[in-house]
């Protein structure tokens, strides 16, 4: 059964706290993607991965870098945590984004941070 | 940009059929999808359909694909509470060399008893 695994499902900090979100994928996926989720916006893509040690922004990156040093694993860090970064982050994989393939992203449980 | 845009809520009785709906921008979009999310959890694939298809049925799933227009419909026939989730279309569009999903915001359906 496939499956992404997001290390925390709640988190709390504090203002000025620099926080690590981790992801992983069993999938062997080369595609990984960080996600926010605020009611009434929908999903915005903060970053995403096509490779190990590569990354491309997406609509959303201020305030936010990754970290991809291993196939398995995506890392999304909030250098400086702001209190507008409270919210429900959304890791995904998929096997290729080329024009051949679905393209079918497999979603982790979420992580739902809030900042004080 | 592409925009993906879908109505926010959508409240049913059970039993009957919801229908879903969703425009799109993107005349190039190879692929569009409806991701479920039930509460307390990340999306997961409900449906796909490929742009050269006008529909797509899946026992009680209709998917309907308008290309001119760019609509996209999702049908539940005999909608139950388990069907209670949040549903977001989305379309596949190309960004950095590679094709990645832009999502709509969602569309919460409600199933009354």
């Amino acid at each position: 059964d496939v499956k992404v695994t997001q290390s925390s499902r709640y988190l709390v900090k504090r203002t000025g706290e620099k926080v690590f979100l981790e992801c992983v994928q069993d999938m062997d996926h080369e595609n990984m993607f960080w996600y926010r989720q605020d009611p009434g916006l929908g999903l915005r893509l903060i970053y995403f991965s096509y490779d190990v040690k590569m990354k491309e922004k997406g609509d959303i990156p201020e305030g936010y870098s990754v970290s991809r040093e291993k196939k398995e694993r995506f890392s999304l860090i909030l250098e400086s945590a702001s209190t507008n970064q409270t919210s429900m982050y959304l890791c995904a994989s998929s096997s290729s984004t080329g024009e051949g393939s679905t393209g079918e992203l497999f979603f982790g449980e979420g992580s739902r941070l809030t900042v004080l | 940009g592409e925009d993906v845009e879908q109505s926010l809520f959508l409240s049913v009785r059970e039993g009957d059929s919801s229908v879903i709906n969703c425009t799109y921008t993107d005349s190039s979009s190879t692929y569009l999808y409806w991701y479920k999310q039930e509460p307390g959890a990340g999306l997961q694939l409900l449906t796909y359909i490929f742009s050269n298809m006008d529909m797509k049925q899946d026992q009680r799933l209709t998917v309907l694909l308008n290309k001119k227009d760019k609509h996209l419909s999702l049908r539940i026939a005999d909608t139950q509470t388990g069907d209670s989730a949040i549903y977001f279309c989305a379309e596949r569009s190309k960004g950095g060399g590679s094709y990645i999903p832009t999502f709509g915001r969602g569309t919460s359906l409600i199933v009354h008893p």
